[in-house]
């Protein structure tokens, strides 16, 4: 069968750097895309790894083994806007297509 | 700017009613999808559509349908709507590439009693 995990809940200070875990299970795997959700608000888009390694955008950097099938989010220089969900989502194949399978989130909280 | 509109930001209908959830993208992309988001359970792919007139079931089709007639419209249907079918409904669309983000629409909280 196929299984995510991510925790539910990470909370850390402003200028500190944090680290979400996403471990998964799945057949088919392409790559782990990751995911931001400010409450009320809809998901955006933060990265998307097909290949092991690490990949900087900016103060986020994701990072990917495929031979783990393990992947995690880091976040430096907190701000208190970071404050929000993040999903991990693999993209697997399905029938003839692929599509993006969402963790049940990460909520960060950033304190001042 | 990629923009995915859903019709209605909040819905109430009662049980058994038949329901639509509209979805339209403005930047001709190929791929369309709708989940459904509850606490605890993240976002879970009802169903998603890579063509015009084409459609694949996600993880949780029962009770659902869509439909695609043009390029840029994606329908949710709820053929008789459950009291467990109250949700946050969330459309997403992106171009045919592995790597392409999915853009989301603000959307469709929907409350059947």
């Amino acid at each position: 069968g196929q299984s995510l995990e991510q925790p539910s809940e990470v909370t850390a200070v402003e200028g500190a750097i944090v680290q979400i875990n996403c471990t998964y299970q799945t057949s088919g795997f392409y790559g782990l895309s990751w995911y931001q959700q400010h409450d009320g608000g809809a998901p955006t888009f933060l990265s998307y790894n097909a290949l092991d390694g690490l990949e900087e955008t900016g103060r986020f950097s994701s990072f990917l083994s495929r031979s783990d099938s393990y992947g995690y989010l880091l976040l430096q220089e907190l701000q208190m806007k970071d404050s929000a969900s993040y999903f991990c989502a693999p993209l697997i194949s399905s029938g003839s297509a692929r599509q993006l399978t969402f963790g049940s989130g990460t909520q960060l909280t950033v304190l001042p | 700017d990629v923009k995915v509109t859903q019709s209605s930001r909040y819905l109430v209908k009662r049980t058994g009613e038949k329901v639509f959830l509209e979805c339209v993208q403005d930047m001709d992309h190929e791929n369309m999808f709708w989940y459904r988001q509850d606490p605890g359970l993240g976002l879970r792919l009802i169903y998603f559509s890579y063509d015009v007139k084409m459609k694949e079931k996600g993880d949780i089709p029962e009770g659902y349908s869509v439909s695609r007639e043009k390029k840029e419209r994606f329908s949710l249907i709820l053929e008789s709507a459950s009291t467990n079918q109250t949700s946050m409904y969330l459309c997403a669309s992106s171009v045919l590439s592995d790597n392409s983000p999915l853009h989301f629409g603000n959307g469709t909280r929907l409350t059947v009693t």
